[in-house]
């Protein structure tokens, strides 16, 4: 059958509606957070990010939230646009590692 | 540059055969990262360089997977002897790497196709 990997999650919003994309990380140890967008064909374009020390962080219509209780992370998108369809993924990282490990995507769908 | 850019945009190979990538990173950042995605979605952290020296090699599969990262040269992905598993689009990611700059930016990816 088909990988999981191609199912990916969806969140289907209206043009000018507010976005909430969740994510739930794995290691309660990791220092930085970074949210990306990937459209298809290109590589993942930085959006926002924060550091383990903050528990929100906001950018220019996007906010990240940062529950580090519960491990989760989440991607506020204001007044969503066309253009914001894309699969976003949240990503973890520890200093003393540098690697980023990425979350499962979810694909933004933009309805005008 | 100001972009970390990639060769080639597309690698067809057939099974056996050898394959490889090249990066140049961001003008200035230390620190470059290979990854694989594979079905679009999962991201596979593969190895990490600090200038020219191996970061960390965790991710790599030693036996057919090499990477350099020379002074003055792109650095490079190689494959030797490719299988079918191996399709994939490669990123090479590049950061500042220390203090506040730890953010790594993404270039276009190389899909290799592996018939």
């Amino acid at each position: 059958g088909e990988s999981v990997g191609l199912h990916l999650p969806t969140l289907s919003v209206q043009e000018g509606d507010n976005s909430i994309i969740n994510c739930a990380y794995s290691n309660s140890a990791s220092d930085y957070f970074i949210w990306y967008k990937q459209e298809s064909g290109k590589g993942p374009q930085f959006i926002i990010d924060i550091r383990s020390n903050m528990d929100k962080r906001q950018g220019q219509r996007v906010t990240v939230l940062l529950n580090k209780t519960v491990k989760h992370l989440s991607l506020q998108i204001a007044a969503t646009q066309p253009g914001d369809s894309a699969v976003y993924f949240c990503a973890e990282l520890s200093y003393n590692t540098d690697k980023l490990i990425f979350g499962t995507g979810t694909r933004l769908q933009v309805f005008p | 540059g100001e972009e970390v850019a990639q060769t080639p945009k597309h690698l067809v190979r057939g099974e056996g055969q050898k394959a490889k990538l090249y990066c140049a990173p961001i003008k200035g950042h230390s620190y470059v990262f290979w990854y694989q995605q594979v079905l679009k979605n999962e991201f596979k952290f593969l190895i990490s360089f600090q200038n020219e020296n191996v970061f960390d090699e965790t991710g790599m599969p030693k036996e057919r997977f090499s990477a350099k990262c020379l002074p003055n040269s792109p650095c490079s992905l190689e494959i030797q002897a490719t299988k079918l598993e191996d399709s994939a689009v490669y990123f090479c990611a590049s950061s500042q790497g220390t203090g506040d700059h730890y953010t790594q930016y993404f270039g276009p990816g190389t899909r290799l196709t592996v018939l």
